[in-house]
């Protein structure tokens, strides 16, 4: 059963536009959030992270928000560029129980169109 | 920065050999971890280790195994290799008190 769940698996936008890419998770033991950016033939690379007792980060054009009642969290990228084109998973762990292994969705292949 | 480093970045075997791959953390890391990514699949954990010592145990077979040596550094051992072992292999580290994983640029076995 998939704990972390990314249910659109591909977003198209437009340059300059906000990439809106969603993510559920059914774990209530979760307690942090990251999410990680991959190219093909690369290692996903570490781009923002969100702990269980805020509902919001932001870095730079990057903004992640938790809804912990709803068990959901979305980063929001604004304004998108061609270079964000990617696959974006989410990943959660739970900092106070297992060592810290992630467990990711399955990832959104984000397309940023000039 | 220096990142994590894995090796090779490329292997080929035949069913029911052996292979063993090797990855560096980012210095002053002490927590290594291990994940497999399938084709078209989310990343799924193997197994742990932290100062040495296995700290957790994902979905790894028993015909593989792994340890972290005395500088850090970890080998995943495979036997007995299967098509679908077949995948992209992933090592990550974290440093002391960090939450973050660094993701090294993987191994792509391809098992005949």
């Amino acid at each position: 059963d998939q704990q972390v769940k990314q249910n659109s698996p591909s977003l198209s936008v437009q340059e300059g536009r906000i990439s809106i890419l969603n993510c559920d998770y059914t774990n209530s033991m979760f307690d942090y959030f990251l999410w990680y950016k991959k190219y093909p033939a690369e290692g996903p690379t570490f781009l923002i992270s969100i702990s269980s007792i805020k509902d919001k980060n932001e870095d730079g054009r990057f903004t992640v928000f938790l809804n912990k009642s709803a068990k959901h969290l979305s980063l929001h990228i604004v304004p998108s560029q061609p270079g964000d084109s990617a696959v974006y998973f989410c990943a959660a762990t739970s900092v106070g129980g297992s060592q810290g292994n992630l467990i990711f969705g399955k990832g959104t292949k984000l397309s940023v169109k000039p | 920065a220096a990142g994590v480093i894995q090796s090779p970045r490329h292997l080929i075997k035949e069913k029911r050999e052996t292979a063993t791959l090797k990855c560096y953390p980012i210095p002053r890391h002490d927590t290594v971890y291990w994940y497999q990514q399938g084709p078209g699949q989310d990343p799924q954990f193997l197994i742990s280790f932290y100062e040495k010592m296995q700290s957790d145990k994902g979905s790894i077979p028993d015909r593989f195994s792994a340890q972290q040596f005395s500088d850090y550094h970890s080998e995943l051992n495979m036997s007995s290799l299967e098509l679908g072992d077949s995948a992209l292999y992933f090592c990550a580290s974290r440093g002391t008190g960090g939450i973050e994983q660094f993701f090294g640029p993987g191994t792509r076995l391809t098992v005949l």
